[in-house]
């Protein structure tokens, strides 16, 4: 299993630039979730997903677009990049059931737009 | 709305000494998983140790171990045995049991220093 990855690790944008941070996982996980951390803070839930062709908003989803086609994958679309965007995105799954509802995060990407 | 505070932007410890990192949280909700995480250098969000709201005993994973009041809205991580590779920073998080919006709710995080 390699889990939860993320790709690319690192990309620098310019502004109105857009692009598309991809997530995979191979756990049959029914829940995903995109994640910003911004420097000296915890992570904020962008949005998530609790299944195939469901989504819905989490704190901050402005400027973000998802789908969710298949149970493995969860694109975060960034649509005319801003320097407010400029963060570490994280994508996490888990499979809601019962005792079984631990969050596995992916490795990261880091975002700079400039 | 659901809050988590930690308190200690920054914690530094012995090697092989106790540190205990602090976690309070606000909410009105009755049953909800709380949950440490370690985020060493490579940014791999790691989770460290749960705790069941309904449990009353405390979750201890090895060296890992936590002081949970619920009646406080009180989360606390023991390190026992501090190793040179617990330096990281660690976050406290929550999430409501039930419903179907799954998110966790993060804290701003503890960076700890271990010293050799």
């Amino acid at each position: 299993n390699a889990g939860v990855t993320q790709t690319p690790k690192f990309r620098i944008l310019k502004i109105g630039q857009s692009m598309t941070l991809q997530c995979t996982q191979d756990m049959n996980h029914n829940y995903m979730y995109w994640y910003r951390q911004d420097p000296g803070m915890g992570l904020k839930l962008i949005y998530y997903s609790v299944g195939a062709g469901i989504t819905d908003k989490g704190e901050v989803p402005n400027g973000y677009n998802v789908s969710r086609s298949t149970t493995e994958d969860f694109p975060l679309r960034l649509e005319l990049a801003a320097p407010s965007q400029t963060s570490v995105y994280f994508c996490a799954s888990s499979y809601e059931r019962g005792y079984l509802y631990e969050q596995y995060f992916g490795p990261g990407t880091r975002l700079t737009v400039t | 709305a659901q809050t988590v505070t930690q308190s200690q932007p920054e914690m530094s410890v012995q090697e092989a000494e106790t540190v205990t990192l602090s976690c309070t949280y606000d909410t009105s909700e009755s049953d909800y998983y709380l949950f440490w995480y370690k985020q060493p250098p490579s940014r791999q969000m790691i989770l460290v140790i749960r705790q069941e709201a309904y449990k009353q005993q405390n979750a201890t994973e090895n060296r890992f171990s936590v002081n949970f009041q619920k009646a406080a809205k009180s989360f606390s991580l023991k390190i026992s045995d501090s190793q040179l590779g617990d330096a990281a920073m660690y976050f406290c998080a929550y999430r409501v049991s039930g419903g179907s919006n799954y998110k966790l709710t993060f804290g701003k995080g503890t960076l700890l220093t271990v010293n050799p």
